[in-house]
């Protein structure tokens, strides 16, 4: 079974600087997908970024990029340039390549991130 | 951009009822799921549907769920008889091919009373 950990309950940011948010998974599977889910106060899951393992180059989007260490099984999420509307609950997220026909997701506990201005 | 859509977006029900939450997912998509967040804690896996029956359930997917797709539109989680400890938000979600992460639905918050 997956599991993903992610150690930062917690985290605070001033607008206009870059955070880091950490998080760590176990599995056995050579292939799979990584993701990061914001949640804000409306509770709406948002897709953020997806990351296929087996590719080694870094995923961007805009302002929002990952450092995927594989053989560490780590995958941070660093938000740059920080705006009052990334406040929000950040879930990492695991997904096997190989599902079959189901593709769960598995989630990390999550980081509340609060950005300040 | 397509969406999925939940309703209702909260619906409180005594103890012992049935509650029945509805999903539209997005329409091309084939695989359809459901998560359960239980306030301040992580979202966890319900169960996954794909051709028309369940793929894989949790533990916490017991007798008392069950799941729905009535019609070419409509996904349905029934909870038959509500304990308090089902008060949560219930996220749909669909996906279409492998890994391209999913889409999920704006949740149904349910509250057992």
């Amino acid at each position: 079974a997956q599991t993903v950990t992610q150690s930062q309950p917690e985290m605070s940011v001033q607008e206009a600087e870059t955070v880091t948010l950490s998080c760590t998974y176990d599995t056995s599977e050579s292939n799979y997908y990584l993701f990061w889910y914001k949640q804000p106060p409306s509770r709406q899951m948002i897709l953020v970024i997806r990351q296929e393992a087996y590719k080694q180059q870094n995923a961007t989007e805009n302002r929002f990029s990952v450092n995927f260490q594989k053989a560490a099984k780590s995958f941070s999420l660093k938000i740059s340039d920080s705006q009052l509307g990334d406040t929000a609950m950040y879930f990492c997220a695991f997904m096997k390549q190989s599902g079959g026909s189901n593709y769960k997701l598995t989630f990390g506990k999550g980081t509340l991130l609060t950005v300040n201005p | 951009e397509p969406e999925v859509t939940q309703t209702p977006s909260h619906q409180v029900t005594q103890m012992g009822q049935e509650v029945i939450l509805r999903c539209v997912p997005i329409s091309n998509h084939l695989y359809f799921y459901w998560y359960r967040q239980i306030l301040g804690q992580k979202v966890e896996f319900l169960v996954s549907f794909y051709n028309n029956e369940i793929s894989e359930k949790s533990e916490i997917f017991d007798d008392q769920f069950s799941v729905e797709r009535p019609d070419g539109s409509n996904f349905t989680l029934k909870i038959r008889s509500t304990k308090l400890e089902d008060s949560a938000m219930y996220f749909c979600a669909s996906s279409g091919r492998t890994g391209s992460g999913y889409t999920f639905g704006s949740g149904t918050r349910l509250t057992v009373v």
